[in-house]
């Protein structure tokens, strides 16, 4: 079976200070990854999708196969980039869109 | 154009009690789904419908029971709750696509259970 993980549960930087969110996972195909993100008092949200190669909020993720790894990197990170980030997958084909969810990253950016 | 919505935000039950969490979205999204949230363990599907009158299990389905009776509607009931059922439940949903890299889940605001 697929499997996230996230092994930073608290990851705390100041601001302008670059920040990375670790995020393998262990498939034995070729998942589609994402990063969701929770600010506080707003909901779950996609931030980006790795299919889509783009940068959301100045956050880049880049799939490494060969690591199975899906860092979700920003070079200077600000206050209100503060949240909870989940890394997750999902398989291709008929799966639904059904997503496995990593653990969950909160980051706090510090004045 | 609400989104998701869920009903209710907040509930204390006891154990053995049973009860239904609503979930309603507006966009017309044909998959729903079904999670809890619960520290150090992330989300966890718990059961996922791909359509009106269909519904199937997820990760963590036991203890749980679902009905997609409308499309815009999908319920989450507890027949008989216990203490490890306290968590945040959230509903999604999701329009399909050939692709699934381009599915994006959207969320609604969560359920916040406790059962003592």
């Amino acid at each position: 079976a697929q499997r996230v993980t996230q092994p930073e549960k608290l990851l705390s930087v100041f601001k302008g200070a670059p920040v990375e969110l670790k995020c393998n996972y262990s498939y034995s195909g070729s998942p589609e990854l994402f990063w969701y993100v929770q600010y506080s008092r707003q909901r779950l949200q996609l931030l980006l999708r790795h299919i889509s190669r783009e940068s959301i909020k100045g956050f880049t993720a880049d799939l490494n196969k060969g690591e199975t790894s899906f860092h979700l990197k920003k070079p200077f990170a600000q206050e209100e980039d503060s949240a909870m980030y989940y890394c997750a997958l999902t398989l291709g084909g008929t799966s639904y869109g059904k997503l496995t969810f990593g653990q969950g990253t909160i980051l706090t950016v510090h004045p | 154009n609400a989104g998701v919505t869920q009903t209710p935000k907040f509930r204390v039950l006891k154990t053995g009690q049973s009860m239904t969490l609503l979930c309603a979205q507006d966009m017309n999204h044909e998959y729903m789904y079904w999670y809890r949230q619960d520290p150090g363990m992330g989300l966890r599907l718990i059961h996922y419908s791909v359509g009106e009158g269909t519904t199937a299990k997820g990760e963590v389905p036991d203890g749980y029971n679902v009905s997609r009776l409308k499309k815009q509607n999908f319920l989450l009931g507890l027949e008989s709750a216990a203490p490890s059922q306290t968590s945040v439940y959230f509903c999604a949903s999701s329009r399909p696509s050939r692709q699934s890299s381009y599915n994006e889940q959207f969320f609604g605001p969560g359920t916040r259970l406790t059962v003592l």
